[in-house]
This record gives structure tokens, C-alpha cells and sequence, in this order.
């Protein structure tokens, strides 16, 4: 089956440290995405990538940079960890249509201590 | 600026009951997409329904139904006959036109709380 498979699942992380958000999906998709959710914001764009070894910024993309080594991984990268970046994160892939509908992974809850 | 705004935090209805999610959105765009997704309590997050601009019928799938009115730019979710496990946060969401790809950019959610 078709999926979007995120890890870790959970992390804690060190003010500072360096944080790699991993996504692999097998949904042969061209277009995946890294999301943040906080509460009472909803989903953010952070990075999005349309085709392997190409990255895109998104709406916030600020402290965080983004790797798509090929079709199916897609990794985001906090090089610098801090307090404001605990949320939960959402990797998604697409087809190419405008009206194509996202598949989610199930979330990373990071917590920055 | 494209937007998408619901402005209901939560909602509380009777199982078995109609309930509707209201949604805005503000686009320059001749043509659009609309999705609305349910965030369950585990996290998880799917896609329930589309609505394609340049149609003038409502989606409808299973119990979910959209009620589109364009003049107002508005992009209701109708969920008849309610079930506790429809108890989630619902997203509606706007695709939008970037430089390299369409992206979709999310409303803050409506909470739906559905009580036996």
C-alpha cells in the first residue's frame, strides 16, 4: 500500500544540536512537502520539492533547510535546534495536478529542550 | 494575499445530526482547488473531499457533501447523520499557484466534538 513513513516518530532535541526529520514515500508522487503545525496555526509550508536533487522554500522557511536525494526521501534539516522550533512536523507527497490531494505521513513531535 | 479562513474553533453537535464547517478563502486565481482534510486524535490526517472551481455541482462523498458558493468565496463541509468517530479537527485548504508547483496552504481548523 501506497504511504507516506515518517521518523523518528518522536524526538527531544538539545538547544543548539542538529535535527534531521526523515520521510520516505512509496507513493511514486513527484511532489513532497514539510509541514509545521502548531496549535492554534494550522499547517505551514516550510519546504517543498517538486522534483529529486531540487528544493524550494516555503512560507516559513526560516531556520530549517530541506534534501531530496531522490523521488522517495525527503529529509528536513534543523541545523541549529531552538526553543521556537518544538512543534509537530507533517511530510506529505502529491502528484503533479493542481487538484491532487496530499498524502500525510503520521507526524514528528519534536520537542527542543 | 491568498488566504484560508475558518472561523470556528469548535464545534459541539448530537450524534446523528447535520452539522456544518464554514470556510473563506481569498484567491486572484481564475481557476482553484479545495480540499478539506480530518486530523483524528491520533494525528493521522486524510483527505475527505475536493472541490474543483470551474464546477458548479457540490462534491459529495459518502457522508461528506461541500456546499460551494463561488460570489461568496465560501467552501462549506456538510457531514449528515454524525458518528462519534467523526469527532476530529477538519482543515479546509486552498491550492494555489507557486513558481515551480501548485501548493496548498491550510485554514487554522475547526474542532468537532460529535456527543453520543
Amino acid at each position: 500500500e501506497a504511504a507516506v513513513t515518517q521518523s523518528p516518530r518522536s524526538k527531544v532535541a538539545v538547544t543548539g544540536g542538529k535535527v534531521t526529520l526523515s520521510c520516505h514515500q512509496t507513493n511514486n508522487h513527484d511532489y513532497m512537502y514539510w509541514y509545521r503545525q502548531d496549535t492554534g496555526h494550522g499547517l505551514r509550508l516550510i519546504h517543498y520539492s517538486y522534483v529529486a536533487d531540487s528544493t524550494e522554500k516555503g512560507d516559513i522557511p526560516d531556520g530549517y533547510k530541506a534534501s531530496r536525494p531522490s523521488q522517495e526521501n525527503f529529509s528536513l534539516i534543523l541545523e541549529l535546534a531552538s526553543l521556537s522550533q518544538t512543534a509537530v512536523y507533517f511530510c506529505a507527497s502529491s502528484g503533479t495536478a493542481p487538484n491532487s490531494d496530499y498524502t500525510f505521513g503520521s507526524g514528528t513531535r519534536l520537542l527542543v529542550i | 494575499a491568498q488566504k484560508v479562513t475558518q472561523t470556528q474553533t469548535s464545534i459541539s453537535v448530537v450524534e446523528k445530526t447535520t452539522v456544518t464547517m464554514d470556510c473563506v478563502y481569498e484567491t486572484r486565481d481564475s481557476s482553484y482547488f479545495l480540499f478539506w482534510y480530518k486530523q483524528t486524535a491520533s494525528g493521522e490526517i486524510v483527505f475527505l473531499i475536493r472541490q474543483d472551481s470551474y464546477k458548479k455541482e457540490n462534491a459529495t462523498v459518502g457522508h461528506y457533501s461541500l456546499n460551494f458558493q463561488k460570489p461568496k468565496s465560501s467552501i462549506g463541509l456538510i457531514i449528515t447523520a454524525t458518528q462519534i468517530e467523526d469527532s476530529a479537527v477538519y482543515f479546509c485548504a486552498m491550492s494555489r499557484e507557486d513558481t515551480n508547483a501548485y501548493k496548498v496552504i491550510f485554514g487554522k481548523g475547526t474542532h468537532l466534538h460529535v456527543l453520543p
